[in-house]
């Protein structure tokens, strides 16, 4: 079946630090990848998303490449900060629509 | 905010209960999943709907069942409720079901003591 698999947390980092955050998946058929936020005490929401091979994702800072050689879509960002203390989720979803979800990486920003 | 909206927010029950949690789905979206939330499991795909019919289940206990209405809101019953069952229960919707994202909801926090 359709898995994946994310970078175990959690991971804390300095403000002004490099963020990655690795994340691979196995599917049948041709997934969109999305990388989702949940923020404390809130739902999930969409961070961003790719849909075919070698799309970038890119919102708020944050970018993730679509790679299928490799089925990888690991998500990173150049310089982070307080306010993006959260989980991030990463996720497939196929064209069978059913929508599989990693299991979160939990990401502190110290001052 | 998502559109998509969840009630009640909080929810504190006994053993052996049961419970109807409610979502409606953002506007003109077809699509309703339900999710599970714990500590120690994350997040856990129960049931998907689309349209009112049932599209995809996931890891559903037998004491749960879920329905879509013809306004396209949706309910998850929870019965015989246990302690383990406490968790965060999120409803998530999308226009349809092929390859798009999903928009959550603030989710239930479900207490059982």
């Amino acid at each position: 079946g359709d898995s994946v698999t994310q970078m175990e947390g959690p991971v804390t980092l300095s403000e002004e630090a490099f963020l990655t955050i690795n994340c691979t998946y196995t599917a049948t058929g041709y997934p969109s990848l999305f990388w989702y936020v949940q923020y404390p005490g809130e739902g999930l929401q969409l961070l961003l998303k790719a849909t075919k091979a070698d799309d970038k994702g890119s919102n708020k800072g944050f970018e993730a490449t679509y790679r299928k050689e490799t089925t990888s879509f690991h998500l990173e960002k150049g310089s982070v900060q307080v306010s993006d203390s959260a989980v991030y989720f990463c996720a497939l979803s196929t064209n069978a629509g059913k929508s599989t979800f990693g299991d979160g990486t939990t990401l502190t920003v110290k001052p | 905010d998502s559109g998509v909206t969840q009630t009640p927010k909080h929810l504190i029950t006994a053993t052996g209960q049961r419970v109807t949690l409610r979502c409606s789905p953002r506007s003109g979206d077809l699509s309703v999943y339900w999710y599970q939330q714990s500590l120690d499991q994350g997040l856990q795909f129960l049931i998907q709907y689309y349209n009112g019919e049932e599209r995809a289940k996931g890891n559903i206990l037998e004491r749960f069942s879920a329905q879509q209405f013809p306004d396209l809101h949706s309910e998850l019953n929870l019965s015989s409720l246990e302690l383990g069952d406490s968790a965060l229960y999120f409803c998530a919707s999308s226009p349809w079901t092929e390859r798009n994202e999903q928009f959550f909801g603030p989710g239930t926090r479900l207490t059982v003591l």
